[in-house]
């Protein structure tokens, strides 16, 4: 069974960088047609999608945090991360990490999720 | 960017009872690329309908979807208690951004 864990930070000060790792059991991250990405979700709000990396290394990020993201994978721990730059308190939410299936161009729906991550940024 | 929005914001039904939940979108959904996630609180969300209508490995048969282009429904035939949570909407596939609708909450009346 594939688990997913994240693990970093649970407060990060203001316009400094959020770091983020996932770990991945159960399955070898570069196995597979598959996009591991980051979900986050205010506290009381919805989802919105950060972005993902596709097992070859390409990625694809939401344009409204494009200049602030970088999603990069560490196959050789099985891990993938993420960083979000110049954080606010509008950064604060939990963050899931998550595998979705796809092709080089075509993303799927997310099949697995972590269990969450609070992450609030504050001084 | 495709905008969904989602109705109704709640739904108060009791067990047993069928729920009817809407996603629509501010434009045409590419290869019906539509999905549902249940969210319990507390909890990640959960996968339940990918491709407008198919169900996930191990979703029970009371949940289905449907629908197409910019209009997609997803149904609960018989409400369990488990099943009282807050439904998501996605559009996903080859355009940026990956968008979630703003949720329904389908709560015990």
């Amino acid at each position: 069974q594939l688990q997913l864990q994240e693990s970093g930070p649970g407060l990060v000060k203001p316009s400094e960088t959020l770091s983020l790792t996932c770990s991945v059991s159960g399955g070898s991250i570069s196995s597979g047609t598959y996009y591991w990405g980051w979900i986050r979700q205010p506290p009381g709000k919805g989802l919105e999608w950060i972005g993902s990396i596709f097992y070859s290394g390409s990625t694809h990020y939401n344009p409204s945090l494009k200049s602030r993201v970088t999603i990069s994978v560490d196959t050789s721990k099985n891990q993938f991360s993420l960083k979000l730059s110049s954080v606010t308190a509008a950064d604060t939410a939990v963050y899931y990490c998550a595998r979705h299936p796809g092709s080089s161009m075509v993303r799927g729906p997310v099949d697995y999720w972590g269990q969450g991550t609070l992450v609030t940024v504050s001084s | 960017e495709i905008v969904l929005t989602q109705s109704p914001g709640t739904l108060s039904l009791s067990p047993g009872e069928r729920a009817t939940l809407s996603c629509r979108a501010s434009q045409s959904v590419s290869s019906n690329y539509l999905a549902w996630y249940q969210q319990i609180p507390g909890q990640a969300p959960r996968l339940l309908i990918f491709g407008a209508s198919g169900r996930a490995t191990g979703i029970p048969d009371r949940f289905s979807g449907s629908g197409s282009g910019t209009d997609f429904t997803l149904t609960i035939s018989r409400l369990e208690p488990e099943d009282f949570a807050v439904y998501y909407c996605q559009h996903y596939g080859s355009s940026l951004p990956e968008t979630f609708g703003p949720g329904t909450k389908v709560d015990i009346k």
